[in-house]
């Protein structure tokens, strides 16, 4: 299996500030990434597709980048809504996900 | 709307049974692979398990944590997508969320509310 390393496992910024989550792979996975926001209580919500696609609907301060083995997820502008866990996820074989960050204002 | 609806979670006890129906609207559903996803409490997501479409003959993909003791399965004609998973342990207490996927290599979305199960005695 493809594993996948995201960090940090939290953060904690204050509103407005420029957030910057990681995933790594194991292996190549060109652009085979994914991103899901995950409110607690909530159904998780797909925000990056094939690793730099916005999915329709999610708010252009959410940005995906990278390909590859490396991967990023950008908030350009943290606001408070954002407070939730995200989650890279590689479909480049059977899917496995990054372990998670937890974002918190500050 | 594209909905998805999962029932079936409870309590059971460890070595006993699971089974999870998630029910689909709004969309074709004969078109798309189905995935199960699992969260258990203050941990992350973890793959479940994956039915293709037709003409894959429905074929099946599962993670190596409850391949052999799990089986996914569909019915096209009731726009539904099933879960059962034999031999539970207490590792397999989770929310279990439903997701749709347009097919191999594709990312998951949208993705149900999820059901709880709790394996405990």
């Amino acid at each position: 299996d493809i594993q996948m390393a995201q960090s940090p496992f939290s953060l904690s910024a204050s509103v407005g500030d420029r957030v910057t989550i990681t995933c790594r792979a194991s292996q190549n996975i060109r652009n085979a990434l994914n991103w899901y926001q995950h409110k607690p209580g909530k159904a998780p919500k797909l925000l990056i597709y094939a690793a730099s696609t916005l999915q329709s609907g999610v708010p252009s301060r959410f940005s995906g980048s990278g390909s590859g083995t490396d991967f990023t997820l950008t908030i350009s502008s943290l606001r408070p809504e954002d407070v939730a866990s995200y989650y890279c996820q590689q479909s480049y074989s059977i899917p496995t996900f990054g372990q998670g960050t937890k974002v918190e204002i500050k | 709307e594209v909905q998805l609806v999962e029932s079936g979670g409870g309590l059971v006890q460890p070595g006993g049974t699971l089974r999870l129906s998630c029910a689909a609207s709004g969309f074709s559903f004969s078109d798309y692979y189905m995935d199960w996803v699992r969260q258990a409490p203050g941990k992350g997501l973890e793959w479940v398990g994956r039915i293709r479409k037709k003409p894959n003959s429905d074929s099946t993909d599962y993670a190596a944590s409850v391949k052999g003791r799990s089986t996914i399965s569909r019915d096209d004609s009731k726009n539904s997508v099933y879960l059962q998973m034999n031999s539970l342990k207490s590792e397999d207490t989770a929310v279990y969320f439903c997701v749709r996927a347009p097919g191999e290599g594709s990312w998951l979305d949208p993705w149900g509310q999820g059901t709880l199960v709790t394996v405990s005695s």
